[in-house]
């Protein structure tokens, strides 16, 4: 299986920060990867498909970048909206895996 | 529009069966694959299982594959997953979602998901 590294596991922002979340896969995954935002009791929601594709409505200040094995999340000018967790998400092969999770809270 | 209801969820024995519905409704359901994914206590989520469209493939997570069955009526616009031999690891939030299990675009929709508790 492919395992999905996400760092830092908690991070503090205020504002009007910009952040970028890691996501490292254990093998090359090509751009086969997804970003989710999740809050409390609620369902994941997708952000970005194909590592760099933003899914239709998502504010643009959320940008995803990265191949291979290595990839980025950045939220330019954090609002208040934003504080919540992040999963990345790889489907280059079955079974499709998460990484454990990026807690964005407020500074 | 699209929705995913989940159902069947609750507190189970070590051991007991469970057997969890999604109601599917605002799509053709028999046009997708269709999928379980599951996420335990304050953990990130796990795909555990994906059926085709007409029932002729499926494929599941190792850690329930022997034990869980997932399976869908078109006619019903429903899924299934019929979970046996429950562990304590088992206990999560299941989610139903369109798909295989993972997202690209559009098309990506997921229910709000029922609770299964395995404890004595």
């Amino acid at each position: 299986d492919i395992q999905m590294t996400q760092s830092p596991s908690t991070l503090s922002a205020s504002v009007g920060d910009r952040v970028t979340i890691t996501c490292r896969a254990s093998q090359t995954i090509s751009t086969w990867l997804a970003w989710y935002q999740q809050k409390p009791g609620e369902a994941p929601k997708l952000l970005i498909y194909t590592a760099s594709s933003l899914k239709t409505g998502v504010p643009s200040r959320f940008s995803g970048g990265g191949s291979g094995t290595e990839f980025t999340l950045t939220i330019n000018s954090l609002q208040p909206d934003d504080f919540a967790t992040y999963y990345c998400q790889q489907y280059q092969s079955s079974p499709w895996t998460f990484g454990q999770g990026t807690k964005v809270d407020i500074k | 529009q699209v929705q995913l209801v989940e159902s069947g969820g609750g507190l189970v024995r070590p051991g007991g069966s469970l057997r969890l519905s999604c109601a599917a409704s605002g799509f053709t359901f028999s046009d997708y694959y269709m999928s379980w994914i599951r996420q335990a206590p304050g953990k990130g989520p796990e795909w555990v299982s994906y059926i085709n469209r007409h029932s002729t493939d499926t494929n599941y997570a190792d850690s329930v594959k022997g034990r869980f069955t997932i399976s869908r009526d078109n006619a019903k616009k429903s899924l299934y997953l019929q979970m046996n031999s429950l562990r304590a690891e088992d206990t999560a939030v299941y989610y139903c979602a369109r798909g295989e299990g993972y997202c690209t675009g559009d098309s990506c929709h997921w229910g709000q998901g029922t609770l299964v508790i395995v404890s004595s």
